[in-house]
């Protein structure tokens, strides 16, 4: 078991270029989470999936972002038309549910720089 | 729905001194209550966690005990070291949805020799 992978670890983009990012969760858990972590703050809820349904939506999810779990295993994060304010950190998670008792597995993250 | 705050940081230390980061919630009912660290350029931890009242978690020396009269979830240590220098999370389930966590806004420890 390699945990949770990423990848890019670093992404430089121009302001109003489309990026995608790659999470790739570890084998056996059904969840996926995504998180965006800005300089200073607390990571921040995006989305979750449940095998390949995604079962909950942040408002912090605007139109220019979208998530995926096609086959209920690897998720990608597309964010559409970036803008400054969209560079931080993303962060992506898995857990098997079991309840709500249990943390999550997270990733080393996804750092997004829009120029 | 939950919420989590954090004491003010960032917080320096000498390297054998005591650690507490103070953390403490608001919820609906008794979650279960984390913390997570954050080492420089990785992702998440999970150091420690609590599912019901008076259980205290530990984990590498660091203990928080889920005090439900204070709705408090204090990080302590009684010696930390210089590798212990992170960003320490304390969190709690998103309180409408078991989905998510709900992180406070971290606490910087710099532990210096």
């Amino acid at each position: 078991d390699t945990g949770v992978s990423q990848n890019p670890r670093h992404k430089i983009t121009k302001r109003g270029q489309n990026v995608t990012f790659r999470c790739d969760p570890i084998s056996e858990h059904n969840r996926l989470y995504w998180y965006r972590q800005t300089l200073g703050q607390g990571p921040e809820f995006l989305t979750y999936f449940q095998n390949e349904a995604q079962l909950e939506k942040s408002r912090l999810l605007s139109d220019r972002f979208s998530a995926e779990r096609p086959k209920g295993s690897f998720s990608t994060l597309e964010i559409q038309r970036t803008e400054q304010g969209d560079s931080a950190m993303y962060l992506c998670a898995s857990s098997q549910y079991r309840g709500p008792n249990y943390g999550y597995t997270f990733g080393s993250g996804t750092r997004l720089t829009v120029v | 729905g939950n919420s989590v705050t954090q004491m003010e940081g960032p917080v320096t230390l000498s390297e054998e001194a005591f650690l507490t980061i103070n953390c403490t919630y608001t919820a609906t009912g008794y979650p279960s209550l984390f913390w997570y660290v954050q080492y420089p350029g990785e992702g998440l931890q999970l150091l420690l966690k609590a599912t019901k009242a008076d259980d205290k978690g530990s984990n590498k020396g660091f203990e928080a005990t889920y005090r439900k009269e204070t709705t408090s979830f204090h990080l302590e240590k009684g010696s930390v070291q210089v590798s212990d220098s992170a960003v320490y999370f304390c969190a709690l389930p998103g309180g409408t949805s078991y989905g998510k966590l709900t992180f406070g806004q971290g606490t910087i420890l710099t532990v210096h020799p």
